[in-house]
Formats: C-alpha cells, sequence, structure tokens
C-alpha cells in the first residue's frame, strides 16, 4: 500500500526554526517527484515547494522562497522541508504529497499524507 | 504566476441535484487542470486529472470537461458523501496553484 507519513510538526516561535519530514512507503520513492502543500485554518489550500525525483530540481511558492528548502533522501525514502525565519502566517497544516511523474510539471498529486501541524506563535 | 479561480465559492444543493462547478486559468494551461475533493480534517483526494480523467476508484457521476482557460467539473446525482469543498490545481507551470475552493453543502 502507497503511504506518506509526515512528522516533526509542532509550536515554535516567530523567527524560529522547524524542520518536517515525510516517510514514504509502497512505491519506488526515487521514481516519482514530490510536493508539500500547506492548509492555513479555515483556508484553501496553498502550495509550497516541490521537488524532482532526482531532488536535482526544488520549485517554491513565493510566500516562502529564501526561507524554505525542500530536499529528499532517496536511500531512505524521505522528503524534508527545512522551514526557517517562520512567521505566524505559516501556521498552518502541512501535506506532503507524491506526484505520478519524476518530473514535477505536467503532472498531478495522487497520494497525500494525513498531515503534521506547524503553529508559529510565542 | 497562473492565478486559478473558482465559481461559486459556495453552494447549498440537495441529494440527486447536478453540481457544476467552474474554474478559470489566467492563462491558457491546455488540459494540465486537476480536481481535488476534500473534507474537514481530512486530506485532499485526488478526482480528476488531465482535466477529464477519472481517476481509479473515484464514482463514474463525477466528470470534468475543459481545455485552455475554462473547465468545469460536474456532479451528475449529488450524494451524501460529496458534500465537501473541491478544489482545482493546474499542473502547467512548474509553480502549482490551486483554486480557492467550492465548498458544497447540504440544503
Amino acid at each position: 500500500e502507497v503511504q506518506l507519513l509526515e512528522s516533526g510538526g509542532g509550536l515554535v516561535q516567530p523567527g524560529g526554526s522547524l524542520r518536517l519530514s515525510c516517510a514514504a512507503s509502497g512505491f519506488t520513492f526515487s521514481s516519482y517527484a514530490m510536493s508539500w502543500v500547506r492548509q492555513a485554518p479555515g483556508k484553501g489550500l496553498e502550495w509550497v515547494s516541490a521537488i524532482s525525483g532526482s531532488g536535482g530540481s526544488t520549485y517554491y511558492a513565493d510566500s516562502v522562497k529564501g526561507r524554505f528548502t525542500i530536499s529528499r533522501d532517496n536511500s531512505k525514502n524521505t522528503l524534508y522541508l527545512q522551514m526557517n525565519s517562520l512567521r505566524a502566517e505559516d501556521t498552518a497544516v502541512y501535506y506532503c504529497a507524491k506526484h505520478t511523474m519524476v518530473q514535477v510539471v505536467k503532472g498531478y498529486m495522487d497520494v497525500w499524507g494525513k498531515g503534521t501541524t506547524v503553529t508559529v506563535s510565542s | 504566476d497562473i492565478q486559478m479561480t473558482q465559481s461559486p465559492s459556495s453552494l447549498s444543493a440537495s441529494v440527486g441535484d447536478r453540481v457544476t462547478i467552474t474554474c478559470r486559468a489566467s492563462q491558457s494551461i491546455s488540459s494540465y487542470l486537476n480536481w481535488y475533493q476534500q473534507k474537514p480534517g481530512k486530506a485532499p483526494k485526488l478526482l480528476i486529472y488531465a482535466a477529464s480523467s477519472l481517476q481509479s476508484g473515484v464514482p463514474s457521476r463525477f466528470s470534468g470537461s475543459g481545455s485552455g482557460t475554462d473547465f468545469t467539473l460536474t456532479i451528475s446525482s449529488l450524494q451524501p458523501e460529496d458534500f465537501a469543498t473541491y478544489y482545482c490545481q493546474q499542473s502547467y507551470s512548474t509553480l502549482i496553484t490551486f483554486g480557492p475552493g467550492t465548498k458544497v453543502d447540504i440544503k
């Protein structure tokens, strides 16, 4: 069974850092691009970042560019999101999602994790 | 960035109703448009990909159409389990964007 399990969320002060992880199982992890998508309380879905299957190409939403870094360890079947300089507006549930191709563009996200909650507050 | 809009933002419907949701892109995205369903407290679920292809396991009452800038999601006969929020998403660009969502609730 294809599964994604996020971890690493929690409460952090403004300006702080957090690293999210997404453990993948049930598929050949390196063959697929991956994304992080977040949802602030009561709001819609916002794509945050994506990475190609090899990890060689990364993409970011303007709202997080320069503060967040996406990476993956294909030997550990794990996706990461390093979040620095966190702001109150980064408070959200963060989902990882599997794409259907090794590249990010032109595909779609067919498997989603259950999400991990990040709260940025003093 | 490609901006996505949806209409309506919410609608009330009864079981058995035919429901249509519209999604519009700020520029042509060919058929690189996907639809997701999300229920409260749950992760999004893929319904339709490439504008009109039904994801495996999704009931046939869901259908999608359109290309270029204008797309629709249709539920032919609304069922109790279909009350949820629906999002469109473009994958034409590497900067992925979602529509703001359409909430479907019970009339």
